[in-house]
């Protein structure tokens, strides 16, 4: 099957600082992109959808000044946390759809997680 | 907004027996899939088996089959001679645009 790549698996920084987490489809081309937040325990939730060249769609209650997302090829999107606070520390995980339709096979990443000191 | 439901957190199944594992859903979509998901520790998401709504007949994954009552708005997941491998949080999730889960259920399986 499809891969998706994520890169780093795994970060700790210092509150205040950025991180930025990339997502890269590896044998295919991706219109569409998805990020999520899954918290210990916890389900995964939509944070953002990106298309390739265009601006990202927040779900509801997501900072997207906060959340920065950038689909600027059709194999990479980035996610950067603008001034990281511990209570953003999760496990963020990618997903890339192979075709430009909602119903195209979605492959997941193996996930970042991120610990914010 | 379209939810999904898992109203089981924790599910336990002795080991070659068979468990199943429930979801509802509520949509007001007519066309859409759904999906359940495996995630290990490792945390790497596994795609156990999908559905298309339009279909009638339930889908099967070798040991894996769905029950899906459209009407019921019901998606439960049978697993058969359950394995020691098969132990994971099982998500449930529904796809119309974006894909949306349930809470995860935590299967565990004894010997």
């Amino acid at each position: 099957g499809a891969v998706v790549s994520q890169h780093p698996s795994w970060v700790i920084c210092k509150s205040g600082t950025s991180v930025k987490i990339e997502c890269r489809s590896l044998d295919f081309q991706a219109t569409t992109m998805f990020w999520y937040r899954q918290f210990p325990k916890q389900s995964l939730m939509l944070m953002a959808t990106s298309n390739e060249g265009s601006k990202a769609t927040y779900e509801q209650g997501v900072e997207k000044d906060k959340f920065l997302i950038n689909h600027a090829s059709l194999t990479l999107s980035t996610l950067t946390v603008t001034s990281a606070h511990p209570e953003d520390s999760s496990f963020y995980i990618c997903s890339a759809r192979i075709g430009p339709h909602s119903t195209d096979t979605q492959y997941f990443g193996p996930g970042t997680r991120l610990t914010v000191l | 907004a379209q939810t999904v439901t898992q109203s089981q957190p924790e599910m336990s199944v002795q080991e070659a027996e068979t468990v199943t594992l429930s979801c509802t859903y509520d949509t007001s979509e007519s066309d859409y899939y759904l999906f359940w998901y495996k995630q290990p520790p490792s945390r790497q998401m596994i795609l156990v088996i999908r559905q298309e709504a339009y279909k009638q007949q339930n889908a099967t994954e070798n040991r894996f089959s769905v029950n899906f009552q459209k009407a019921a708005k019901s998606f439960s997941l049978k697993i058969s001679d359950s394995q020691l491998g098969d132990a994971a949080m099982y998500f449930c999730a529904y796809r119309n645009n974006d894909m949306r889960f349930g809470a995860g259920t935590r299967l565990t399986v004894k010997p």
